[in-house]
């Protein structure tokens, strides 16, 4: 099975900063990756599809990058209303896995 | 619009079973798969399967192999989620969410709300 590997597992920022959290997986999977965003107490909302692709909606801020191994999901400018923990998604080979979650607060 | 609508609550004993329903609307059911993700409580996200809503064809991570099952009703755009012989270690909330195509090429893009399952004696 693929192991995807999210660090950090939580981080504090400002309002204004910049964020990048990463995604590490054990195999290739080429850009057979996307990026969620999970509220408390919400389901998951997608913001980023193969890799770097940013849904509809999504605010530009959100960045996508990466393929093969290493991804990449920048914040540019952080916002009040981004605190969640975020999560990667490969969907390259069964069974997709999941990152454990990078959790995103504000100080 | 595209929603897709669990159903409620459920609090089980230990050895019962429980059905989940996710019912679709807003698109065609049967150009989308559909998915179940597990998130046990203040755990992260943890794929369980998909099923192919064309073909009824499930297909199951190994830790999902046996005691769970999916099942349509297709003619009413609703995927199912069938636990058997309940644990403790079931208590999570289960989420439905659908991803265009069988390919596997396309990651989900829609989810349900979630629906709590509570396993206690």
């Amino acid at each position: 099975n693929t192991v995807m590997t999210q660090s950090p597992t939580s981080m504090f920022t400002s309002v204004g900063d910049r964020v990048t959290m990463s995604c590490k997986a054990s195999q290739n999977v080429g850009i057979n990756v996307g990026w969620y965003q999970q509220k408390t107490g919400q389901s998951p909302k997608r913001l980023i599809y193969w890799a770097s692709n940013r849904d509809t909606g999504v605010p530009d801020r959100f960045t996508g990058s990466g393929s093969g191994t290493d991804f990449t999901l920048t914040i540019s400018n952080m916002q009040a209303e981004d605190p969640a923990i975020y999560y990667c998604l490969q969907h390259n080979s069964y069974p997709w896995t999941f990152g454990g979650g990078t959790k995103l607060e504000l100080k | 619009q595209i929603q897709l609508v669990q159903s409620g609550p459920e609090l089980k004993k230990p050895g019962e079973s429980v059905k989940i329903s996710c019912k679709a609307s807003g698109y065609t059911f049967t150009d989308y798969a559909m998915h179940w993700v597990k998130q046990a409580p203040g755990k992260g996200l943890k794929w369980m399967g998909w099923i192919n809503t064309y073909t009824g064809k499930p297909t199951y991570a190994d830790d999902f192999k046996g005691r769970f099952v999916f099942s349509l009703e297709a003619s009413a755009s609703t995927a199912n989620l069938q636990i058997s012989n309940l644990k403790n270690e079931d208590t999570a909330t289960y989420f439905c969410a659908r991803s265009k195509g069988y390919s596997g090429w396309y990651v989900m893009d829609a989810w349900g709300q979630g629906a709590s399952v509570t396993v206690s004696s």
